[in-house]
């Protein structure tokens, strides 16, 4: 089935403590990207990356970092989690950088805690 | 800026109606997508259409078409003969740029029998 896997799904950390989430997708996409979402402000891009090892900052990068060492795996990084990071957090995939007819693939979603 | 406003924060159908949610979008670009998604509440983002900026007749899928008006900037999306299962929440969204997507706030949509 082709899909992007997400893991974990919750996650419950403490403020410092590096964590790492994984994104997998097995449709050999060129794009993804990592979007985190917020009552009130919909969802909003932390990075994406066109292809391996090319990664560029979304509209909220700061306190982020990301790597695409392979096609299918885009890891999430929160090497010092704030409070502030508490979010859902969303992989997506795409054949192209613009979507196009298929639209953008997500995960089902890792919704993290700091406290 | 490129910006995507839905100016519904929530709306009320009942089952078997047809419903509009609205979304008017900023750009300068000239090639741009546009996407709505669905977001039930357990969570998962589910893709229910697009449309390209030179794409001159509107898209359809199914019980979805999506209302493009180019001069007016804006992309709605409307559902015909509502169903209990379309509450949720619905995004539109577009590409630019070619490598990022901008999102609006969201509509929640809720039907009733």
């Amino acid at each position: 089935e082709a899909q992007v896997t997400q893991n974990p799904r919750y996650l419950i950390t403490v403020t410092g403590k590096k964590l790492t989430v994984t994104c997998s997708q097995n449709m050999n996409h060129e794009y993804m990207s990592w979007y985190r979402q917020d009552p009130g402000l919909g969802l909003r891009q932390i990075y994406y990356s066109m292809n391996v090892e090319v990664t560029d900052k979304g509209d909220v990068p700061e306190g982020y970092k990301v790597s695409r060492k392979e096609k299918r795996n885009f890891p999430l990084i929160l090497e010092s989690p704030s409070p502030n990071q508490t979010s859902l957090y969303f992989c997506a995939s795409s054949p192209t950088p613009k979507g196009g007819l298929y639209g953008y693939t997500f995960g089902s979603g890792t919704r993290l805690t700091v406290v | 800026a490129q910006k995507i406003t839905q100016t519904q924060p929530g709306m009320f159908v009942q089952e078997k109606e047809a419903v509009t949610l609205d979304c008017t979008y900023d750009t300068s670009d000239q090639s741009y997508g546009l996407f709505w998604y669905k977001q039930p509440s357990s969570g998962e983002m589910i893709f229910l259409i697009y449309q390209g900026s030179y794409d001159e007749q509107n898209a359809t899928e199914g019980r979805y078409s999506l209302n493009f008006q180019k001069a007016r900037k804006s992309a709605n999306l409307v559902i015909s003969a509502s169903q209990l299962g379309d509450s949720a929440m619905y995004f539109c969204a577009m590409s630019r740029g070619g490598n990022k997507l901008t999102f609006g706030t969201g509509t929640q949509l809720k039907v009733e029998l």
